[in-house]
């Protein structure tokens, strides 16, 4: 069965300044992977993929995420962070096989500071 | 295209009671899915949909089911209401493929 860890519970940044955040996920077989970006109150939005191909992948609003196979991790990233990016940030993976089951991690509270 | 939509957004109920939430997928999508989030349990798979047959099902008890319609819309039904249950339901549907798009959710309180 796979399984997702998220690093951090919580990563408290100052606007502007760069932010990582970390995922880690155990598979013995192909996975896609996500994450997902979920505001107060509301469901889950996806924020960007990695299915096959490039494994750098980037998000219209200047996340990006990288899939490093050996390292087993998918780590989101972005330069320079915004007040509006305060979220929870879902880390996901589901089997190449059964995409219609995803295992989420624990999630990530992004907190951006002024 | 319109989004995913799950009804009601709100419920309130009582121990004991049942409850059934609806979810109306992207038109075209054939599969729905199924999660429960909770504080405690965070996000949990509870099961699938495809073309009416369930493909998937998580570890939750017999308590909880569902369906899928033939226009592939999805109901939940949760039997014999717990506290435990409180929680933000959330569908997801996909064209049965890789990627799941998600509706706002429903969340359940349990009296």
């Amino acid at each position: 069965a796979q399984s997702v860890t998220q690093l951090d519970s919580q990563v408290p940044v100052f606007e502007e300044a760069p932010v990582e955040l970390r995922c880690n996920y155990s598979s013995s077989v192909s996975v896609y992977l996500f994450w997902y970006v979920q505001y107060p109150n509301q469901g889950l939005q996806l924020l960007l993929k990695y299915l096959s191909g490039s494994t750098l992948v980037e998000s219209i609003n200047g996340f990006e995420a990288e899939f490093n196979k050996s390292q087993t991790s998918f780590h989101l990233r972005k330069p320079s962070v915004h007040i509006s990016d305060t979220a929870e940030y879902f880390c996901a993976v589901s089997l190449v096989t059964n995409a219609g089951k995803s295992t989420f991690g624990d999630g990530t509270t992004l907190t951006v500071k002024p | 295209k319109a989004g995913v939509t799950q009804t009601p957004r709100y419920l309130i109920k009582t121990r004991g009671q049942q409850v059934t939430l609806s979810c109306s997928p992207i038109s075209g999508h054939r599969s729905v899915s199924w999660y429960q989030q909770t504080p405690g349990q965070g996000l949990q798979f509870l099961f699938e949909y495809f073309s009416e047959t369930q493909r998937n099902k998580g570890n939750f008890p017999g308590r909880f089911s569902g369906r899928q319609f033939s226009n592939s819309r999805s109901e939940m039904n949760v039997s014999t209401l717990e506290l435990g249950d409180s929680a933000l339901y959330l569908c997801a549907s996909s064209p049965g493929g890789s990627i799941q798009y998600f509706g706002a959710g429903t969340r359940l309180s349990v009296l």
